[in-house]
């Protein structure tokens, strides 16, 4: 059962377009929703995170939306620029001991020039 | 400071061999996750240590896989007999718990091929 559904798989983007990568979650006991960044070779690093208690947050020229009734949250990028090409990763995790990160399949980005 | 680190970076053995996956979590950080990612796939958790806490083995796929964590530092995950569907990137992560921290911070991953 896949807790966290991310679309789509692959996204081609012009400089300075927006980016918009959508999560769907089942889990309503989800509590902690982060965005990953993942760079060939690399590991993940957070770029974003929020709560169900907001409906968006805003850092920079990316962009977390909420929407809790429909159990979905998206990350926009805004300026796109091909620095920004890399696989992006929606994650969701429940309070409690563990906080294990439940992962959306990933999303690859490529920006071009 | 540093970050997560962990040896080795890739790893090729043969199926049926054992191996050993090692990390290293940022220091003071008390928790530390195993997480698996197949290619194309997202990351799956394995395992997860707090502390003098019993770990959460509930990710981990088999009866082959283990991992321990030795003085609360550093972590090993051991794949006995390894299988070709065990290739994939190893990735470890460690999280700080004191003021409510809820960042995890990856390594780079072990990339293991069982030939």
């Amino acid at each position: 059962q896949q807790q966290v559904k991310q679309s789509p798989q692959s996204l081609i983007v012009q400089k300075g377009g927006i980016s918009i990568i959508n999560c769907a979650y089942e889990n309503t006991a989800f509590d902690y929703f982060p965005w990953y960044q993942q760079f060939p070779g690399k590991g993940p690093a957070l770029l974003i995170a929020i709560r169900p208690d907001v409906s968006e947050k805003k850092e920079g020229r990316f962009t977390i939306s909420f929407n809790k009734s429909a159990k979905q949250f998206s990350l926009h990028i805004m300026d796109s620029q091909p620095g920004d090409s890399a696989t992006y990763f929606c994650a969701a995790s429940r309070g409690g001991a563990t906080n294990k990160l439940i992962f959306g399949t990933g999303t690859l980005l490529a920006v071009q020039p | 400071g540093a970050g997560v680190s962990q040896s080795p970076s890739n790893k090729v053995t043969e199926k049926g061999k054992d191996v050993e996956l090692r990390c290293d979590p940022i220091s003071g950080h008390t928790a530390l996750y195993w997480y698996r990612q197949s290619l194309g796939q997202g990351l799956e958790f394995l395992i997860y240590f707090q502390g003098n806490s019993a770990p959460d083995k509930s990710g981990l796929p088999s009866d082959r896989f283990s991992a321990e964590r030795t003085g609360g530092s550093v972590s090993t995950l051991t794949i006995q007999r390894t299988q070709q569907e065990d290739s994939a990137v190893y990735l470890c992560a460690s999280r700080r718990t004191s003021g409510g921290g809820e960042t995890q911070y990856f390594g780079p991953g072990t990339r293991l091929l069982v030939l």
